[in-house]
């Protein structure tokens, strides 16, 4: 079965940063494109950032893009996503992803921007 | 990027009948390799996004039957053809044909009335 797993969500003062972590079983780690979306508090779905099987490629989306950095540890299934200079509107639930399609989600993890 | 417009936003459904949504893409989703990329997802309040269907018509497995999808280009619709109560939720269309960026539709709320 299919297990993903964030962690490392939490309350961060604008401007500061914190690194998400998603342990993944289930599955062999290494075939996959894996991928972070986030929900905003009432609000809908949105695609952040994707990283290819071997970490060659990465696409992130624009309203991250030169403050976030996705990466991956093939050897601990395992995928990460450091977030540095946070903004109020980061606030979000933030889910770990299997594949472009999206075919299975983790819990999620709440990140809080707030002073 | 690719805008995904859903309608109608709020969808009250009585128990046992048939409910309809429909996106649309601002471009076509027809990929290179001939496939179409257009994915339905279900979120109950408080859960993570689940996948019914990929590739337009193709429900995942789990998935009831009576969840169906169908469509071409840029002209999608998911189908359930006797609403339960477990159906409550919203449900998003997903374009992963062109990007980055991925796109999402706004969400349907469907409630039984």
């Amino acid at each position: 079965e299919v297990h993903l797993v964030e962690s490392g969500g939490g309350l961060v003062q604008p401007g500061g940063s914190l690194r998400l972590s998603c342990a993944a079983s289930g599955f062999t780690f290494t075939t996959y494109w894996m991928s972070w979306f986030r929900q905003a508090p009432g609000k809908g779905l949105e695609w952040v950032a994707n990283i290819k099987q071997d970490g060659s490629e990465k696409n992130y989306a624009d309203s991250v893009k030169g403050r976030f950095t996705l990466s991956r540890d093939n050897a601990k299934n395992s995928l990460y996503l450091q977030m540095n200079s946070l903004r109020v509107e980061d606030t979000a639930v933030y889910y770990c992803v299997r594949e472009i399609a999206a075919r299975y989600w983790g819990q999620g993890t709440l990140v809080t921007v707030s002073s | 990027d690719v805008v995904m417009t859903q309608s109608p936003l709020s969808l009250p459904v009585t128990l046992g009948q048939p409910a309809s949504i429909s996106c649309r893409s601002s471009q076509s989703l027809v990929d290179s390799d001939g496939n179409t990329y257009l994915n339905w997802f279900h979120q109950r309040p408080g859960q993570s996004p689940r996948r019914l269907i990929y590739k337009v018509s193709n429900r995942d497995s789990g998935v009831p039957e009576r969840f169906s999808g169908s469509g071409s280009g840029t002209d999608f619709t998911l189908k359930i053809s006797r609403v339960e109560a477990e159906d409550v939720g919203v449900y998003y269309c997903m374009q992963p044909t062109l990007w980055p960026p991925i796109t999402f539709g706004q969400g349907t709320r469907l409630e039984i009335k």
